[in-house]
């Protein structure tokens, strides 16, 4: 399979734990871009990759959060102290280099009891 | 004003109809339209682009760009039943290298296509 690929698919945690997902995204994609989204409502973007810098941070990702991408490959997002608020389907997507066309992942999905 | 607006439905039609969606988009400087289906529980899957003014036609699908109007529309025709799901107009907004292929959303409309 040369999609995106996400992992954890689903994880549910207890309120305060630290939570981290993994991207892998097709191969010769250097674009690299997070979303959430939660139930009834579009994808929004939280962070976008350029091979290894990170260029771009929505203000909704708070201090609690942080993403990585190192060697330009795969990417991380960390959750640290996790709210019930942070529940949601969380995205990752990749794009080619010089065409805008991003690809999702199936996602992994949050829930924080 | 939201950014990108849509309808959020449901769109109820019959098997063999003319579906159509609508969107529109606050940033005249937007670039790239996109079209995503994305069923219930699962990722958002592209269906269409479009970048400049006029009708893209895919198989069933037509795109409808008027960035005059700022208005973005998808027809889907000979709709089916398998197409019953939720349809999400993606904005790619500011021109130039700026936005970095960033998409804005729109919260997506339901669409079922009853038998």
């Amino acid at each position: 399979d040369t999609g995106v690929s996400q992992n954890p698919r689903h994880k549910i945690t207890k309120r305060g734990q630290n939570v981290t997902f993994r991207c892998d995204p097709i191969s010769e994609h250097n674009r690299l871009y997070w979303y959430r989204q939660t139930l009834g409502q579009g994808p929004e973007f939280l962070t976008y990759f350029q091979n290894e810098a990170q260029l771009e941070k929505s203000r909704l990702l708070s201090d609690r959060f942080s993403a990585e991408r190192p060697k330009g490959s795969f990417s991380t997002l960390e959750i640290q102290r996790t709210e019930q608020g942070d529940s949601a389907m969380y995205l990752c997507a990749s794009s080619p280099p010089k065409v805008w066309r991003a690809f999702f992942g199936q996602g992994t999905r949050l829930t924080v009891v | 004003q939201k950014e990108v607006e849509q309808n959020s439905g449901p769109l109820s039609v019959p098997e063999g109809a003319i579906a159509s969606l609508n969107c529109t988009y606050s940033d005249r400087g937007s670039q790239s339209f996109f079209w995503y289906r994305q069923y219930s529980g699962k990722s958002p899957e592209l269906i269409m682009s479009i970048y400049s003014n006029g009708d893209k036609e895919d198989g069933r699908f037509t795109a409808q760009l008027n960035k005059a109007s700022q208005y973005v529309s998808l027809l889907i025709r000979d709709s089916q039943p398998s197409d019953s799901a939720t349809y999400l107009c993606a904005v790619n907004m500011g021109a130039g290298g700026t936005s970095y292929g960033k998409l804005t959303f729109g919260q997506g409309t339901i669409l079922t296509v009853h038998p």
